[in-house]
């Protein structure tokens, strides 16, 4: 089955404490991103990475880090939280190329830092 | 440069009634037009999407859209409404070219009520 499959789904930490959450995807697709969803202000895209080891800010990335050491993984980090960044996070993945199609998505990390 | 507005945060409607949300955009390329619905606690899921083509496009659950180029407006649309529609529902842009290749940039998302 395609998916798009992100860890943790919850998770509390405390002010500059590392975090980590993974993403990775089974469909070969090239492209990763990152949001983050937050009340009345849509999906913002955080980092994206249009390939192994091509990776690029997206409209928030300030306090994020991202890598991309193999296709199928995008894993987001945050080296030191703070409680701005409490929100709802998605990965998704799409293919680039021609007949671009959608992006499909992760079922979210939803992050409380205190 | 890219960008979605969608009219209206919260939409109410009574069940079996017509559903519209309204999405316009602006795009430098021409785009690609997607709607995607989240429902409480889940990822957001494909309605449909506008790549090139016939310019009314039909989705899952009855829902379909119309690409309106001289209007740039991708509004949603379904018949009549169920309580099951009640969600959050995403319109978003895809340029396929330029600074904005590959990437999606959503509006700010409306609620969807069904009333019994």
């Amino acid at each position: 089955e395609a998916q798009v499959t992100q860890n943790p789904r919850y998770l509390i930490t405390v002010t500059g404490k590392k975090l980590t959450v993974t993403c990775s995807q089974n469909m070969n697709h090239e492209y990763m991103s990152w949001y983050r969803q937050d009340p009345g202000l849509g999906l913002r895209q955080i980092y994206y990475s249009m390939n192994v080891e091509v990776t690029d800010k997206g409209d928030v990335p300030e306090g994020y880090k991202v890598s991309r050491k193999e296709k199928r993984n995008f894993p987001l980090i945050l080296e030191s939280p703070s409680p701005n960044q409490t929100s709802l996070y998605f990965c998704a993945s799409s293919r680039l190329g021609q007949g671009i199609t959608e992006a499909f998505f992760g079922q979210g990390t939803r992050l409380t830092v205190v | 440069a890219q960008s979605v507005t969608q009219l209206g945060s919260h939409v109410s409607v009574s069940e079996g009634a017509l559903v519209l949300l309204r999405c316009n955009y602006s795009s430098s390329v021409p785009p690609y037009l997607f709607w995607y619905v989240q429902y409480p606690n889940q990822g957001l899921q494909l309605l449909l999407k506008y790549t090139t083509g016939a310019t009314l496009v039909k989705g899952i659950n009855g829902f379909e859209a119309e690409f309106k180029k001289s209007e740039t407006s991708f509004h949603l649309t379904k018949p009549s409404a169920h309580m099951s529609d009640a969600a959050e529902y995403f319109c978003a842009v895809r340029g396929a070219g330029g600074t904005s290749y590959g990437k999606l940039t959503f509006g700010q998302g409306t609620i969807l009520t069904v009333h019994p």
